[in-house]
């Protein structure tokens, strides 16, 4: 069964440094988005895209933050400036799109450590 | 999107049916009854969907009421590895939709 796939698992950085998280959507998923999930906190929506751009993006996904699907297969989400405040579990989630294909798929997620 | 209503924290037996309860009385006609779980901080995990008839596929089933006001999910044979948060969440149809998370209900298998 078709998966969505993110790397690293695991990134630690120093305060102050740009980080780019990765995801392989599924192969013919058209929607991507980006979710946060801070420890022991829900998970939060950060960001839509679709088509190119941006659908919708959350409170929380402000200019620091900037994603693009660069060579038409991995989805990226980076963060320029990171902030302790920043740590935390990045998922990525896909979704076909298309009339009976609302449901999102999520990855395994990217843990991410500012220090 | 409608607010959800689960209990925090449930338990059940090895081998026995685990049945989530979800309450969602704000719902519209046009929103469907999700349910996704998550496994100690792994993605979260889609388990299965439905509009106002009763779903079942090779992980659970869903039962809905007739005025589509709440719902439960059932694990028919709930596994140690079937531990988790289990997050029901209303949401449109619609193809670029976010998915809203609340807090959900912890499910622990006992032995």
């Amino acid at each position: 069964e078709p998966e969505v796939t993110q790397t690293p698992s695991h990134q630690v950085t120093q305060m102050g440094q740009e980080v780019i998280l990765r995801c392989v959507p599924i192969s013919n998923h058209l929607y991507f988005y980006w979710y946060r999930q801070i420890l022991g906190q829900k998970v939060e929506f950060l960001v839509s895209f679709y088509n190119n751009e941006i659908s919708e993006k959350s409170e929380i996904f402000d200019d620091q933050f900037s994603v693009e699907r660069p060579d038409g297969s991995n989805f990226t989400l980076k963060i320029r400036s990171t902030k302790l405040e920043d740590s935390a579990m990045y998922f990525c989630a896909t979704n076909k799109g298309l009339a009976g294909g609302e449901t999102q798929y999520f990855g395994p997620g990217t843990r991410l450590l500012v220090l | 999107d409608a607010k959800t209503t689960q209990p925090p924290s449930m338990d059940c037996a090895e081998g026995r049916a685990a049945n989530l309860p979800c309450n969602h009385s704000t719902i519209s006609g046009n929103e469907y009854v999700y349910w996704y779980r998550q496994i100690h901080s792994q993605g979260p995990q889609y388990i299965i969907h439905g509009l106002k008839n009763n779903e079942t596929n090779e992980m659970a089933s869903l039962i809905i009421t007739e005025d589509r006001k709440s719902s439960t999910l059932i694990l028919p044979h709930a596994t140690l590895r079937d531990t988790a948060v289990y997050y029901c969440i209303v949401r449109i149809s619609g193809g670029y939709q976010k998915v809203t998370f609340g807090t959900g209900t912890k499910l622990q298998v006992i032995p």
